[in-house]
């Protein structure tokens, strides 16, 4: 079974400069979440979809940070505009469904964003 | 707001050795996760704990939940190499039914296995 996919896997960025992440999810998972890891410090949630609606999005800071899942499947994330502090991993997972489930989360890989 | 402890952050061991890493947490919640994550690498689900007492092992690697302390351990026996990793805690603060997997990660601790 494929993992979850992102992309691109590095991205340098001067600040106030736009940048977008892609995340494709586990096949038939309904559940997809985006973190963001700052060095040295564990993921922070960012925004949490089911199918193509949000969940939550309490943490995503709204002034610069986007997201949408419009198909349900693949989802992106926009940075517009960029601040130093933005530099980190972004993390996508996925999850089959919210319920009662024994059921975690699979990561993917992540992108590396070094705003400059 | 769910604030979550994990200590230590650092953790030097020798091989051979058994040690605890213990992840407090301030709210209600009977669900809990441990993740690996290697240099560089992402996530890597280890245990999920989804009841008081439960209890998991895997390997060298063992969880529990203590849900009315608000702490679970991950104990390591007889550390090797291959265990060197940062480890981290997540807790839903969900405290019955259906999870929200709305996940607050404790900041790691980074294990350092040495020969």
């Amino acid at each position: 079974e494929a993992g979850v996919a992102q992309s691109p896997r590095y991205k340098i960025i001067e600040k106030r400069q736009s940048v977008a992440f892609w995340c494709n999810p586990i096949s038939g998972h309904a559940t997809l979440y985006w973190y963001q890891q700052i060095l040295g410090q564990g993921p922070k949630l960012l925004i949490q979809f089911q199918n193509n609606g949000v969940v939550d999005d309490s943490q995503l800071p709204k002034d610069r940070f986007s997201a949408e899942r419009l198909k349900g499947v693949d989802s992106t994330l926009k940075i517009q505009p960029a601040k130093l502090e933005d530099s980190a991993v972004y993390l996508c997972a996925s999850s089959l469904d919210i319920g009662e489930y024994q059921e975690t989360q699979y990561f993917g890989p992540g992108t590396r964003l070094l705003v400059l | 707001e769910l604030k979550v402890e994990q200590n230590p952050l650092f953790l030097s061991m020798q091989e051979g050795k058994n040690y605890t890493i213990y992840c407090n947490y301030s709210t209600t919640s009977d669900r809990l996760y441990w993740y690996r994550q290697d240099p560089g690498k992402s996530l890597e689900s280890l245990f999920v704990l989804l009841s008081n007492g439960a209890v998991k092992q895997e390997g060298r690697l063992m969880a529990s939940l203590d849900t009315k302390a608000r702490l679970s351990t991950l104990h390591i026996t007889a550390a090797v190499h291959d265990l060197s990793a940062t480890y981290f805690c997540a807790v839903d603060p969900s405290s019955s039914g259906a999870g929200s997997y709305q996940l607050t990660f404790g900041k790691g601790t980074k294990l350092s296995v040495i020969p």
